[in-house]
Formats: C-alpha cells, sequence, structure tokens
C-alpha cells in the first residue's frame, strides 16, 4: 500500500511563492502526479515526474527525490485564482494512483 | 469533445434504496476509475477497469458494484445505500497505464443518503 503526507493547508500573499511538499512510504513506485482541484471540482492534472529531478512548466514546478520518497510543489508569482486544494499522487506498479488528503492554498490579496 | 461526463450531478437517497452512477467518456480510453473523496481523506479508488469487459477492485470496494459493459460506459451501483456512502464521486479514465498518462476525471457526482 502506499502512505501520503502532506500538508492540510497553506495561506501566502499574492505574488508570493509557496511550496508544498508531499512524502510518501510505498510498496512500489511508477511515477508521481500534482492534481490541482478548485473547490467543487474535478482534479485537474499539472505536473508529472518518474525520475529524480525538477520539472518546470511555466509558474508551476515539481521536485522529486525518489531514494527520499519526497516531491514538491513549487507554485511561484502566486495569483487569486491559485486557491485551491493541491493533490499529491503517487503511482504504484499496477498503475494505480493512491493519493494524499491535499493541501488547501489559499491566496491572500 | 466533452471528455468525462457523469449522470446525476447530485442525488438523495433513502438508506436502503439503490442507484447507478453513469460515467462516460469519449477519448476512447481504455482505462476507466471510479473513486470516492471524503473531507481529510483524499481521493480513495473503489472500484477500476483496464478494458471492456474487465473490472477490478480498489481500495475500498466493499457496497459497490461496477460494469463496464461498453468501452465508453463505466457504471457504479449501491445495491443498498448505508449514510457511509455519502461523499462526492469521481470517475476517471486514461488512454494508457504508465508514462505521462494522466487520469481525467469527470465533473463528480454528490451523493447523500440519508
Amino acid at each position: 500500500g502506499q502512505n501520503i503526507d502532506q500538508p492540510t493547508e497553506m495561506t501566502a500573499t499574492e505574488g508570493a511563492i509557496v511550496q508544498i511538499n508531499c512524502t510518501y512510504q510505498t510498496s512500489g513506485f511508477n511515477g508521481l502526479f500534482w492534481y490541482q482541484q478548485h473547490a467543487g471540482e474535478a482534479p485537474t492534472f499539472l505536473s508529472y515526474n518518474v525520475l529524480d529531478g525538477l520539472e518546470e512548466k511555466g509558474r508551476f514546478s515539481s521536485f522529486l527525490s525518489r531514494s527520499k520518497g519526497y516531491s514538491y510543489l513549487l507554485l511561484k508569482e502566486l495569483q487569486m485564482k491559485d486557491s485551491a486544494s493541491y493533490l499529491c499522487a503517487v503511482r504504484d506498479e499496477d498503475y494505480k494512483l493512491s493519493f494524499g488528503a491535499g493541501t488547501t492554498v489559499t491566496v491572500r490579496a | 469533445n466533452a471528455g468525462v461526463t457523469q449522470t446525476p450531478k447530485f442525488r438523495v437517497l433513502k438508506t436502503g434504496q439503490s442507484m447507478t452512477l453513469l460515467c462516460a467518456q469519449d477519448m476512447n480510453h481504455e482505462y476507466m476509475y471510479w473513486y470516492r473523496q471524503d473531507p481529510g481523506m483524499g481521493l480513495r479508488l473503489i472500484h477500476y477497469s483496464v478494458g471492456e469487459g474487465t473490472t477490478a477492485k480498489g481500495e475500498v470496494p466493499d457496497g459497490y458494484n461496477v460494469s463496464r459493459l461498453k468501452k465508453q460506459n463505466f457504471l457504479l451501483g449501491l445495491e443498498s445505500a448505508a449514510p457511509s456512502q455519502t461523499s462526492v464521486y469521481f470517475c476517471a479514465s486514461s488512454g494508457l497505464a504508465g508514462g505521462q498518462e494522466t487520469q481525467y476525471f469527470g465533473p463528480g457526482t454528490r451523493l447523500l443518503v440519508l
């Protein structure tokens, strides 16, 4: 099985940077995903890591260290529309996803 | 191209009633999934399918049944609803199992069991 931990809530100011950490303990690893979920909506894909290192996509970046069972999602130049829940998900050797409980990010003006 | 759609969007049931949630995708995806999302617990996999005519149990399958008679549809059934099944249900699909292929989620079905 999978054990995935991420902080419950984070608050930041518009224009700032926020880093959301995710740690996992898995019986198998086949990639890590980050999803964004606005209140009352479906999760949408943000990023994917399978090798160690940093993946950058515009204002969002995601980092993975497989040896440490650790990932983070970095959100730069925060905007009000970035207020949402961010879900860390690990894919196992059977290609199923296990999700963390999600981190609710609130962006203040 | 509608992506993944779910029917109904919202439903109220009484304990013991049955219902079927419908998920449809128009992306010709092989893989389909049913999750439930509860506060503080994240998304949990109920059942999934790796192709037409196949189904498999996920993390929390008890009290649910599924069918995948057509490639584009994945049905989730509750035979005798219980208050513990009050949740938001999401369907998802993906074209491949591995690589960068992500899962695409439907808008969700909000179920309240009284």
